[in-house]
């Protein structure tokens, strides 16, 4: 059984800029979310992706978008990066949309805005 | 607003003691509450789950609490061990898909 993976693990981007982060999800998982975590805090929900459709969202702006493949796999794509926009952020798979379980979670990708 | 909130000073304590790490939260009333242990630099990995009608769930060392009155939760390491140092945090359910709540987590630290 693969676990989540995330890429890159680590990268650097200027103000401005745009970036895309990678996921692909656990096996057998159908559905991906993506949340934010900045220094010191808990992560944030930013949005879930189930059949290739956004299934709900959190306070983040439009330019922080995603899409979902028919592999289960997901993207996430941020324009016009924000020094704020720095965080380590977290993929998630799990089964399902409902209110069933745990969720498992990549090792993330470390964005750092300068 | 809903608010998540968990002792954010460190706890240290001694091997072999129990640790015991506090969730409380305001304007909820979530179906279910998770916790997940974090390392540095990783993503956070899941360690129990229980649900509204559920008072207490246990699995090895782990116990959690669940008071939908006081709205808290208790999560309790027994015979706990340096390996046991981790950030933990508390997440609850919201809304009808699996969106999570987390708070910004408690770091423990066991000492030998």
């Amino acid at each position: 059984e693969t676990g989540v993976t995330q890429s890159p693990t680590h990268l650097i981007k200027t103000r401005g800029q745009q970036v895309t982060l990678r996921c692909s999800s656990q096996s057998g998982h159908n559905t991906v979310s993506w949340y934010q975590q900045a220094l010191g805090q808990g992560p944030q929900f930013i949005f879930q992706y189930y059949r290739e459709e956004e299934n709900g969202r959190g306070n983040f702006p439009p330019r922080f978008s995603g899409l979902q493949f028919p592999n289960y796999s997901s993207e996430l794509n941020v324009n016009a990066l924000e020094l704020d926009d720095s965080a380590l952020y977290l993929c998630a798979s799990s089964f399902g949309t409902g209110n069933t379980g745990e969720l498992f979670f990549g090792e993330g990708s470390r964005l750092t805005v300068l | 607003s809903q608010k998540i909130e968990q002792n954010s000073e460190a706890l240290n304590i001694q091997e072999g003691k129990t640790a015991t790490l506090t969730c409380n939260y305001t304007n909820y009333s979530p179906a279910y509450l998770q916790w997940y242990r974090q390392d540095p630099g990783r993503g956070p990995v899941f360690l129990l789950l229980i649900r509204e009608n559920e008072k207490e769930k246990r699995k090895e060392r782990l116990k959690v609490t669940f008071d939908t009155t006081l709205k808290q939760s208790l999560f309790h390491i027994t015979a706990s061990q340096p390996a046991d140092s981790a950030t933990y945090l508390c997440a609850l359910s919201s809304g009808g898909y699996n969106k999570l709540i987390f708070g910004a987590g408690t770091r423990l630290a066991v000492h030998p």
